[in-house]
């Protein structure tokens, strides 16, 4: 089946450092990725939208200048957290989609913690 | 824009028992659902998925669901729960199966399974 392999699962870093989380698809291309941030013990709240090749199209109230995301190959994507802050602690889970596949297939998600 | 209510947000159960997780969705043409199972610092696995055709979906791990249209509603069912069952489900809805459109999740149930 379709797998997505998600790295670090695990990071902290200090506060002002910056951050990149992978995502790569294993079997399939990822046409579309999405990126989602997860407070515990909340829902998924979905950040950013990006299509290979072309900018990622952020939600309303995502900053895209601090979440920055390149999708420039159909099997990986990155989220890279800039300037982090103790406010940006959370567990942070991509999604990916292939033209040809109905379903969504997620990381393992990303347990950022801002020291 | 679609949305997902899960009423329940804590639920308890025994072993052995049955059990139902409510959703309901707000969307105006033909949704299509989701139902994942999410466990402590882990990603998202899918259980089931309706697009069309049968309204009565069967997933994996012994789950199933039925979609009524005249409720919007898209229930979970297991009619005999293990220990191992016990997580956090989340209900989601898209508005179609086109690779870039986005799921909307609910705010998920936790199970709690005693023996």
């Amino acid at each position: 089946g379709a797998v997505v392999s998600q790295h670090p699962s695990r990071v902290i870093c200090k506060s002002g450092t910056s951050v990149k989380i992978e995502c790569r698809s294993l079997d399939f291309q990822a046409t579309t990725m999405f990126w989602y941030r997860q407070f515990p013990k909340q829902s998924l709240m979905l950040m950013a939208t990006s299509n290979e090749g072309s900018k990622a199209t952020y939600e309303q109230g995502v900053e895209k200048d601090k979440f920055l995301i390149n999708h420039a190959s159909l099997t990986l994507s990155t989220l890279t957290v800039t300037s982090a802050h103790p406010e940006d602690s959370s567990f942070y889970i991509c999604s990916a989609r292939n033209r040809g596949r109905q379903g969504y297939t997620f990381g393992s998600g990303t347990r950022l913690t801002v020291v | 824009a679609q949305s997902v209510t899960q009423p329940d947000i804590h639920i308890t159960v025994s072993e052995g028992a049955s059990l139902e997780l409510r959703c309901n969705y707000s969307y105006g043409a033909t949704p299509y659902l989701f139902w994942y199972v999410q466990s402590p610092g882990q990603g998202l696995q899918l259980l089931l998925k309706y697009f069309s055709g049968d309204t009565l979906v069967q997933g994996i791990k012994g789950f199933e669901a039925e979609f009524k249209r005249s409720q919007s509603s898209f229930n979970l069912r297991k009619p005999s729960v293990h220990w191992s069952d016990a997580a956090e489900y989340f209900c989601a809805v898209a508005e179609n199966t086109g690779t870039a459109s986005k799921l909307t999740f609910g705010t998920g149930t936790r199970l709690q399974v005693t023996l």
